[in-house]
């Protein structure tokens, strides 16, 4: 238990349909983040939240949407994704983006056919 | 360009000890990573370097050298449950994460 909840941990969807990955964390920290993570590759930084503001998009195409409503919960919405988007998508929080570790989620590992 | 170069696999013995190396070629350094991830489930932090030396906790050890833009961790008395992904991340001067691809150890009997 890593204080940080994904849903679904699974996701298998045709590229025309509408997504929503969920992540939900109880540690009171400040700052979210969304992971992309591909076989055999580094971690891919999608977005980053510090109090609910969106301070980081690594030139992350459109068809992933996040929303952050609060500082607790964070949501990546996909739509008309394509087959290279199949991978582990990562949630994390962190009290601070300085020097504080983050704290991952499991993941949820999405397919796209 | 960034870039945290790791082993991408090792393979060690039951109770040896195995050392896992990351260079790294950041702009700016404030501070290294090390996390565990095993298969299916979320990076767990082992530790966190920023001075030059050598971090112990357990049976774990994490050293710096900020000089030559080199870290290890260093497992001892391996177990089975050890088999694992360790991810070396290095935070640049703006804070953000850069991400080492991971080296994945298989622990053998």
């Amino acid at each position: 238990e890593t204080g940080v909840t994904q849903t679904p941990r699974h996701l298998v969807m045709g590229m025309t349909n509408k997504k929503s990955l969920k992540c939900e964390q109880h540690l009171g920290h400040n700052a979210m983040y969304w992971y992309k993570q591909s076989a055999k590759k580094p971690l891919e930084l999608m977005f980053v939240y510090n109090f609910k503001e969106q301070t980081e998009n690594n030139s992350v195409p459109s068809r992933f949407s996040p929303e952050c409503p609060n500082s607790s919960h964070l949501f990546l919405h996909l739509h008309t994704l394509q087959p290279e988007d199949s991978a582990l998508y990562l949630c994390a929080s962190s009290r601070g983006q300085e020097n504080q570790p983050q704290h991952f989620g499991d993941g949820t590992r999405l397919s796209i056919l | 360009g960034q870039n945290i170069d790791q082993p991408t696999e090792m393979t060690a013995t039951e109770g040896a000890i195995v050392q896992i190396n990351c260079t790294y070629q950041t702009s700016g350094f404030n501070g290294l990573f090390w996390y565990q991830q095993h298969a299916g489930e979320a990076p767990t932090f082992l530790s966190y370097n920023v001075l030059d030396g050598l971090e112990e906790k357990g049976r774990f050890s994490s050293f710096l050298s900020r000089s030559k833009g080199y870290s290890y961790l260093l497992l001892k008395e391996l177990q089975m449950k050890d088999s694992a992904s360790y991810l070396c991340a290095v935070k640049d001067s703006n804070y953000q994460l850069i991400w080492g691809a991971g080296t994945k150890l298989i622990i053998k009997p």
